[in-house]
């Protein structure tokens, strides 16, 4: 069973186009997190939300709305597509609970190209 | 803020040469540290972490890093590469003060490429 879920892998639309990513996890943790890669592969935390609260939320533009439904999914749903939001976007979950000390687990991403 | 700095961009070593990847970080607490592989269209992969403890941490593939707190490093370590430890190699801190708004940040990564 894959620990941490995203679909779709790839995604390509076209600009002002609005579209998800869904991602799941199935170990158990309270914690998701939305990071995001850029071309140069640097990593940057995005949202993060703890028992389906949102707990950061890092100067991303209002176009991008992450949502909770329960603490084992979080949704990531872009409106008005920009060629600058191109990327791959990681979801990851950890166990808040244990003061940071669980690593956090990784989906397999999915490539967001805007053309 | 919290922040880490892998100074190389990529690392060469031969097969069968030890190898170093080198991670300096800061925090404001003490730190939670953790390293992490991506291989090419692949996500991230944890291979070890330093919580408390021992300075010296081992994980998964024969991969090593030592706890420095004076050079404030966590330097990743292996004593003989293999072609297959060709990766993106990632470096990232966890402030351990933070409680559910505790975040790990990434450094920029190094490329390790192994050859025969």
């Amino acid at each position: 069973d894959t620990a941490v879920s995203q679909t779709p892998k790839y995604l390509v639309t076209q600009m002002g186009n609005d579209k998800s990513i869904k991602c799941e996890q199935n170990l158990g943790h309270d914690t998701m997190y939305w990071y995001k890669q850029d071309s140069k592969k640097f990593l940057k935390i995005m949202f993060s939300y703890n028992n389906k609260e949102l707990i950061i939320n890092e100067t991303v533009p209002n176009r991008f709305s992450p949502k909770s439904p329960d603490k084992a999914h979080l949704n990531l749903h872009i409106n008005s597509l920009e060629l600058g939001d191109s990327a791959v976007y990681f979801c990851a979950s950890s166990q808040a609970g244990t003061g940071g000390r669980t690593e956090a687990f990784f989906g397999q991403g999915t490539r967001l190209t805007v053309v | 803020a919290q922040s880490v700095a892998q100074p190389e961009d990529q690392v060469n070593v031969a097969e069968g040469n030890p190898l170093t990847v080198k991670c300096t970080y800061s925090v404001s607490g003490n730190p939670y540290l953790f390293w992490y592989v991506q291989y090419p269209n692949r996500g991230l992969q944890f291979l070890l972490k330093y919580i408390t403890g021992d300075n010296l941490v081992k994980g998964s593939y024969g991969f090593e890093a030592e706890f420095n707190k004076s050079q404030t490093s966590f330097h990743l370590k292996k004593p003989s590469a293999l072609v297959s430890d060709s990766a993106l190699y990632f470096c990232a801190v966890r402030d351990s003060g933070t409680g559910t708004a505790s975040k790990l940040t990434f450094g920029t990564g190094t490329r390790l490429q192994v050859t025969l």
